[in-house]
């Protein structure tokens, strides 16, 4: 089982400033199957970034997604006040088990 | 646009039987599979397993195995995830998600399962 550890637990910053969460994977995987969600409460996740990189269809240009091998990057660039929410990294590879990363919360 | 409706909250007692519907549409329903993920409180998310909405195949984590059951019904575009057995361990919300290629698309809204005696 590929175990997605992210870093930090919780972050805390404020609207315009830069926002970096980390995705380390226990081995190494493919990018294509490394995605990142947002998660607010009281609702279901919305996919940001697939294929480590790739946006997801009506995602600002503000999300960016990056790295390769174990360790991936979603990068917040200017922080925007809905964007103040729980993100996680999710590892989908051609055999279950497909894991999750434990979240990242982003707070103001 | 797609959607996934899910039915509503559940309170059960231990040992009883819980079965969630997700209703989807606004795509092919038989062209993509279904996953069940949950979220147990402070928890992260966990994957219980997949259908093929067209073939009827399923795919059950091993924590799961002989306790829950995954199915559909294409006349209605509607899966359904029975989980047997229950225990206030499995007090956490419940979501069906639709697989595009590699990620999760669209998800249901949630169905909270209250496990308590």
């Amino acid at each position: 089982e590929i175990v997605l550890t992210q870093s930090p637990g919780t972050l805390s910053l404020s609207p315009g400033e830069r926002a970096t969460v980390s995705c380390r994977t226990s081995q190494s995987v493919s990018s294509r199957y490394l995605a990142w969600y947002q998660h607010k409460v009281g609702q279901p996740p919305r996919l940001l970034i697939y294929g480590a990189s790739t946006r997801a269809t009506g995602i600002p240009d503000r999300f960016r997604g990056s790295g390769s091998g174990t360790d991936f990057t979603l990068t917040i660039t200017r922080l925007e006040p809905e964007d103040f929410a729980v993100y996680f990294c999710q590892h989908h590879g051609s055999s279950p088990p497909y894991t999750f990363g434990q979240g990242t919360k982003l707070e103001i | 646009q797609v959607h996934l409706v899910q039915s509503g909250a559940e309170v059960k007692k231990p040992g009883a039987s819980v079965r969630i519907s997700c209703k989807a549409s606004g795509y092919i329903f038989t062209g993509y599979n279904i996953y069940w993920v949950r979220q147990a409180p402070g928890q992260g998310l966990e994957w219980m397993g997949w259908i093929n909405p067209n073939s009827g195949t399923t795919s059950y984590a091993q924590k799961f195995q002989g306790r829950v059951s995954m199915t559909r019904d294409t006349s209605t575009s509607t899966a359904f995830m029975e989980l047997s057995w229950l225990t206030s361990d499995d007090t956490a919300i419940y979501y069906c998600a639709k697989l595009r290629f590699l990620e999760f698309d669209s998800w249901g809204q949630g169905t909270l399962v209250t496990v308590s005696s």
